[in-house]
């Protein structure tokens, strides 16, 4: 069975552009969360969606947005792109939203911003 | 929120058992812990989970005492492909959302 998959992998963006980074979970899974880990440090929580709504935000702007489509897969859209949004963007996803459910998470999309 | 502690970094030797403990003082009557392995630029996978006493599975084993305050995972005769970033979560209700995942514990394995 596939897991998580992302894209794209890699992406080069400038101050000020908009990015759209994507996600499909793993088959069966209703629930899709993204994180963003910088270099050096651990994943951080930005959205949690479950059955196509937001159950959960993390402490980032609304520059951060995202959705999920009615095949479970998501977009995560980062608009005025600063320097400090460079990192590894993580999408996870798990079967349900209960609270002991494991999250799976897919390779992740590296944005660098210049 | 549960606060996790971790050591920053261990080294050991191939083939030796590896033990990592977490603390979590603060942990809640229905909280979980998690552990997962990172490696650079990949996206964390998971390790194992247990909510009291001991859990194993093919890759690791999970020890939390009585009180649950600490957790101890132990890798067993670890190798090269060790090497990794190990996080400890402690989540309850809430889920994912209110985890902080740390700095986790760099795992240096030396030939």
């Amino acid at each position: 069975d596939a897991g998580v998959t992302q894209s794209p992998t890699h992406l080069i963006k400038t101050r000020g552009q908009h990015v759209t980074l994507r996600c499909s979970p793993i088959s069966g899974h209703k629930s899709v969360s993204w994180y963003q880990q910088v270099l050096g440090q651990g994943p951080q929580f930005i959205f949690q969606y479950y059955e196509k709504e937001e159950r959960g935000r993390g402490n980032f702007p609304d520059r951060f947005s995202a959705r999920q489509f009615p095949n479970y897969s998501s977009e995560l859209n980062v608009n005025a792109l600063l320097l400090g949004d460079s990192a590894l963007y993580l999408c996870a996803s798990s079967l349900r939203l209960a609270d002991q459910e494991t999250q799976y998470f897919g390779p992740g999309t590296r944005l660098l911003v210049l | 929120l549960a606060k996790t502690t971790q050591p920053i970094s261990m080294d050991s030797y191939e083939g030796q058992e590896v033990n990592i403990t977490c603390s979590h003082n603060n942990i809640a009557t229905n909280d979980y812990i998690t552990w997962y392995q990172q490696f650079p630029s990949q996206g964390p996978r998971f390790i194992i989970q247990g909510y009291k006493t001991k859990v194993t599975n093919e890759v690791a084993s999970l020890f939390i005492p009585a009180d649950r305050k600490s957790s101890t995972l132990s890798l067993p005769r670890v190798s090269l492909s060790d090497t990794a970033v190990y996080y400890c979560l402690v989540r309850g209700s809430g889920g994912y959302q209110k985890v902080t995942f740390g700095t986790g514990t760099k795992l240096q394995v030396i030939p």
